[in-house]
């Protein structure tokens, strides 16, 4: 099946530094990639949709000059946590969409990177 | 009142039996119904996905739609040990660019040998 890889699984920074993760869709061209963030025992908060060549469209609520997305090709899509700091350290998981039965849907998951700002 | 309701468990099962997952929806619009399982510190698998009402079959799982009490299953069947994880319920409007999934809460199961 398709494959999504994520990278890195996880991260440590200091606090007021930024860090990249990167998204890509290893054997299929993902038109639109997803960056969700998961807190422990919490469901997937959708952060951002990100498409090809387009600007992101963020959800209410999350700080768009914070986490910088960008999706310059059709297999990578990256999200960038600018001037972290500790309340950031979360789970954080890309995924792409993907045709099945004629619909698009979200098929496939990165691994997730585990971020810890301290 | 949330779009989607899940039971977050924890669910505890003997190696063997039969699991039963639900979610319940206030959403009428919602058509695509998915399954997911996560193992801890991983992303989302996608384990079943079905369009409007019916059963889906495939191996040991099954996946039910009943729209008309808007809630939806996920049978698994001779569950074993390495069904342990959290099983997530995502669903979505069939509305044309609209792929914006909303996500149970996740149940916790554990499968004990």
């Amino acid at each position: 099946g398709a494959v999504v890889s994520q990278h890195p699984s996880w991260v440590i920074c200091k606090s007021g530094t930024s860090v990249k993760i990167e998204c890509r869709s290893l054997d299929f061209q993902a038109t639109t990639m997803f960056w969700y963030r998961q807190f422990p025992k919490q469901s997937l908060m959708l952060m951002a949709t990100s498409n090809e060549g387009s600007k992101a469209t963020y959800e209410q609520g999350v700080e768009k000059d914070k986490f910088l997305i960008n999706h310059a090709s059709l297999t990578l899509s990256t999200l960038t946590v600018t001037s972290a700091h500790p309340e950031d350290s979360s789970f954080y998981i890309c995924s792409a969409s993907v045709f099945i039965a004629g619909k698009n849907t979200e098929a496939f998951f990165g691994q997730g990177t585990r971020l810890t700002v301290v | 009142q949330k779009e989607v309701e899940q039971d977050p468990g924890p669910l505890s099962v003997p190696e063997g039996a039969i699991v039963s997952l639900n979610c319940t929806y206030s959403n009428s619009a919602f058509q695509y119904f998915m399954w997911y399982r996560q193992y801890s510190r991983k992303g989302p698998e996608l384990l079943m996905y079905t369009y409007s009402s019916g059963n889906k079959e495939d191996g040991r799982f099954t996946a039910q739609v009943d729209k008309s009490s808007k809630y939806i299953s996920l049978f698994i069947r001779d569950s074993q040990p390495s069904d342990s994880a959290t099983y997530l319920c995502a669903m979505r409007p069939n509305a044309g660019n609209n792929r914006k999934l909303i996500w149970g809460l996740g149940t916790s199961l554990a499968v004990n040998p």
